[in-house]
């Protein structure tokens, strides 16, 4: 049974450009939602997918939009990068929104210089 | 507001003694979850329970078991005979009414040494 997967593991940008991430669920969820981890703090909610749409947004700004495909897999996408913006971003999927618990991928370590 | 307290920034503890992680969390809703995740350095969230807020019953899974006191909004995490491979961050969280609000809130994690 196949976790949650992320692409890529490691990726290094520069300010200002944009970045794509991407996640495949768990076999059999539908729900994919992201977070952000900064280095010594808890994963912070960025958005949540379901039925390809976003069901639930965080605190994070416009720069920061996603994408969900019939396959239920997702993409994050960050645009003008910050330096701030270095993270950890990790994907979760469950089985439906709202009543069953959060499986976490491996994550992405995004550096941005 | 909502919010999870995790007092402990690091903890050391030699090999086999009993180590317990507190949490405190608070919410202004009846219904929530909470949970535990471990993350080794590999940096994957490993989940490692769920509990919802009607259910105040103490669990023990071998050598882990977790404590939820509604009246202290607490849910504090034992692991018993500690060992090496325990040694990660681990993370307390909780989640408000998922009919309303599917985020999970995480506190700010304890790092566990444990020592050989």
């Amino acid at each position: 049974d196949a976790g949650v997967t992320q692409s890529p593991t490691h990726l290094i940008k520069t300010r200002g450009q944009q970045v794509t991430l991407r996640c495949s669920p768990k076999s059999g969820h539908d729900t994919v939602s992201w977070y952000q981890q900064a280095l010594g703090q808890g994963p912070q909610f960025i958005f949540q997918y379901y039925e390809e749409e976003e069901r639930q947004r965080g605190n994070f700004p416009d720069r920061f939009s996603g994408h969900q495909f019939p396959n239920y897999s997702s993409e994050l996408n960050v645009n003008a990068l910050l330096l701030g913006d270095s993270a950890l971003y990790l994907c979760a999927s469950s089985l439906v929104p709202g009543q069953e618990t959060q499986y976490f991928g491996p994550g992405t370590r995004l550096l941005v210089l | 507001a909502q919010k999870v307290t995790q007092a402990q920034t690091e903890i050391s503890v030699v090999e086999k003694e009993d180590v317990t992680l507190d949490c405190v969390y608070e919410t202004r809703d009846t219904t929530y979850y909470l949970f535990w995740y471990k993350q080794p350095p590999s940096g994957e969230l490993v989940f490692l329970i769920r509990r919802n807020s009607f259910d105040e019953q103490n669990e023990i899974s071998g050598r882990y078991s977790w404590n939820f006191q509604k009246s202290t909004s607490s849910f504090n995490f034992t692991i018993t005979a500690s060992q090496v491979v325990d040694s990660a961050v681990y993370f307390c969280a909780l989640s408000e009414d998922p009919r309303r609000d599917d985020k999970i809130i995480f506190g700010k994690g304890t790092r566990l040494h444990i020592l050989p």
